[in-house]
């Protein structure tokens, strides 16, 4: 089956600095890889996803590329803020939707 | 709004009790699914269910069992529980058909003694 690793598994960046946060997957039939945020104590809730047929997307200050190559995918957060706050999980998929396989997490700490 | 809710928010139970989690939903989804949280896991999914008919095992089904009894509701129960199913619960659903974003509920915090 699939495994997904995340690195690093905790970060701490300057308010104002930028924040990678990377992810390998095992499958190369993968073809989906959502990212998303929970924030201490709530939910999980998406921020972006990306298909296989696209190396990137953006949406405001964060991006996500692709690399089927190597098989690595990563999230960049730009102009960090303390609302950015939080555990950041990637995840893949061979058939969209179906049967996600989250990566460890990353928790993200932006200092003021 | 539409949302997904879970009950209970918190449990504490002992070793060999059974328990059920129970899921719902009103956002009008088909598919729901069924993960925990461990600390430095990520999440990893348990069951999973496309419709009222279908029931699917996931990463790490064992010693867990799920009824989908209509399509807003997906419960999951341990028959006998151990202390290492102690972790956070999170039921979650999909449109599916090419929208993929899973919406989950606030989750069930278990312990096991």
């Amino acid at each position: 089956g699939e495994n997904v690793e995340q690195h690093p598994s905790t970060l701490s960046v300057q308010e104002g600095d930028s924040a990678v946060i990377k992810c390998t997957y095992s499958d190369s039939a993968s073809n989906y890889f959502p990212w998303y945020k929970q924030e201490l104590g709530k939910r999980p809730q998406l921020i972006i996803d990306i298909r296989s047929n696209v190396g990137e997307k953006k949406d405001q200050r964060i991006a996500v590329t692709l690399n089927k190559t190597a098989k690595h995918f990563s999230l960049h957060i730009t102009e960090t803020q303390p609302e950015d706050s939080a555990v950041y999980f990637c995840a893949a998929s061979y058939n969209a939707g179906n049967m996600l396989t989250f990566g460890g997490g990353t928790r993200l700490m932006v200092k003021p | 709004d539409a949302d997904v809710t879970q009950t209970p928010r918190n449990r504490i139970t002992k070793t060999g009790k059974r328990i059920m989690l129970e899921c719902s939903q009103t956002k009008g989804h088909d598919r729901m699914y069924w993960y925990r949280q461990d600390p430095g896991l990520g999440l990893r999914l348990i069951y999973y269910s496309f419709d009222v008919k279908d029931i699917n095992k996931g990463e790490i089904s064992d010693g867990y069992s799920v009824s989908r009894q209509a399509q807003a509701k997906f419960s999951l129960s341990l028959e006998s529980a151990i202390p290492n199913q102690t972790a956070l619960y999170f039921c979650a659903t999909s449109v599916g058909r090419g929208r993929d974003e899973q919406f989950f509920g606030p989750g069930t915090r278990l312990t096991v003694l």
